[in-house]
Formats: C-alpha cells, sequence, structure tokens
C-alpha cells in the first residue's frame, strides 16, 4: 500500500509571512511528484511536476524541492499572500504505474 | 482554467440508484482519469481510460464502471449507489506519449450526495 502523506493538516498564515509544508512518500520505484493548488470550487490546477532527486522549481514567489532518497518534497511559499489561501495536494506516481497517489491535502489560510 | 468540463455540478441521489457523470476532455488528450475524493481523504484514483480501453484500475468494486467515446469525452458509471459513494468526483485528462511524463489537467469535479 502507498500513502502519502501532507503536514501540517492546515495551516493559517499572517500576509508578508512565509511559510512551508511537507508531502512525504514512499521512495521505491518512485517516477514523478507533482504539486496542485485547489481553491475551493475550482479545479485543481498543477504548480509543478519534479522527478529527479535534488529538483527545485520556482512559480513567482512559490518553490518547491524535492528529495527522492529519503521520499520528501517541500513547498514554499514567499511573502504569502491572501490569493494563495487554498488547498495545497501532493501526488506520487510510479514506474509502471501512472495513477496519482494523492496525499490529504494542507489547507492554507492568509490571514489579511 | 483547465478546459476540462464537468456535469453536473451536483447531483442527489438515493441508496440503490445509478448514477452516470459526464466529463470533457481538454481538446487533444487521449487519456482521462477518474478520481473520487471522500470528506476529509485526498483523491483516491478509481481508473483510467487510453483511446476509449481501460488502461489501469484502482481498488474500487465493479458497480463502478467507465466508457471513452471517440471524442474522447468521458463517463462514470456507478450503480447500486451506497451512502459511502457520497464524495467529489473529479476527471483528468492527459495526452499520453511514450516515455514522457503524463501531467493530467483537472475538472472541477461532480458533488454525489447519496441519501
Amino acid at each position: 500500500i502507498l500513502n502519502v502523506e501532507q503536514s501540517p493538516q492546515s495551516l493559517h498564515v499572517q500576509e508578508g509571512d512565509s511559510t512551508n509544508f511537507t508531502c512525504s512518500f514512499p521512495s521505491s520505484n518512485f517516477y514523478a511528484l507533482h504539486w496542485y493548488r485547489w481553491e475551493t470550487a475550482k479545479s485543481p490546477e498543477a504548480l509543478f511536476v519534479m522527478t529527479l532527486n535534488g529538483d527545485e522549481k520556482k512559480k513567482g514567489r512559490i518553490s518547491a524541492t524535492l528529495n527522492t532518497k529519503e521520499g520528501y518534497s517541500y513547498l514554499y511559499i514567499k511573502g504569502s499572500q491572501p490569493e494563495d489561501s487554498a488547498t495545497y495536494l501532493c501526488a506520487s506516481t510510479y514506474f509502471g504505474n501512472e495513477k496519482l497517489t494523492f496525499g490529504t491535502g494542507t489547507r492554507l489560510t492568509i490571514i489579511p | 482554467e483547465t478546459g476540462v468540463t464537468q456535469s453536473p455540478t451536483h447531483l442527489i441521489k438515493t441508496r440503490g440508484q445509478q448514477v452516470t457523470l459526464r466529463c470533457s476532455s481538454q481538446s487533444g488528450h487521449n487519456t482521462v482519469s477518474w478520481y473520487q475524493q471522500a470528506l476529509g481523504q485526498g483523491p483516491q484514483f478509481i481508473f483510467q481510460y487510453y483511446r476509449e480501453e481501460e488502461n489501469g484500475r484502482g481498488n474500487f468494486p465493479p458497480r463502478f464502471s467507465g466508457l471513452q467515446f471517440p471524442n474522447y469525452s468521458s463517463e462514470l458509471n456507478v450503480n447500486a449507489l451506497e451512502l459511502d459513494d457520497s464524495a467529489l468526483y473529479l476527471c483528468a485528462s492527459s495526452f499520453k506519449r511514450r516515455g514522457e511524463l503524463d501531467e493530467q489537467y483537472f475538472g472541477p469535479g461532480t458533488r454525489l450526495t447519496v441519501t
């Protein structure tokens, strides 16, 4: 059984502060790690996909890192804004199994 | 927006009934995957269709079935509905190429309530 875990489950952050959260995943036969941003009543939006150990991706104020040997990824948000409020989901895929295995998400609320 | 649409947005069914959920893939995509998100859980993989054939299935009973049409739209059918089938159902489309990462684009989901 593959278990992807995210922490914390929820987070309240003051506007302007930086924050980060974690995704851990089984590293055996790992292929890719995906991060999604999901606002209420909208479609999950792909943020990053990473495959190589040590990968770092950045989009504006949001960045992510990947450690495939120990099976974790961090998502960082610098200078949080109210529009960053959303649920952030990570999902892993494995060789020979293309389904996305999701964590339960981190619900981020930015306090103005 | 991703270009993936789902209908209906939400619906209410009674236990024992049957339901059909629909998904329209992003233009040019040949693969569709369906996921179930129960309350407090992450999305769980139901199955995937590639070029109208089932291409992988998660841990869901046979009363969950699907179809993919030549225009790559898709249906998820659930028979003999149970209370635990109440969830958000997401579809995701992608263009599968051999040896390349399969990036999936999600629709907004259909919220199913079974009473």
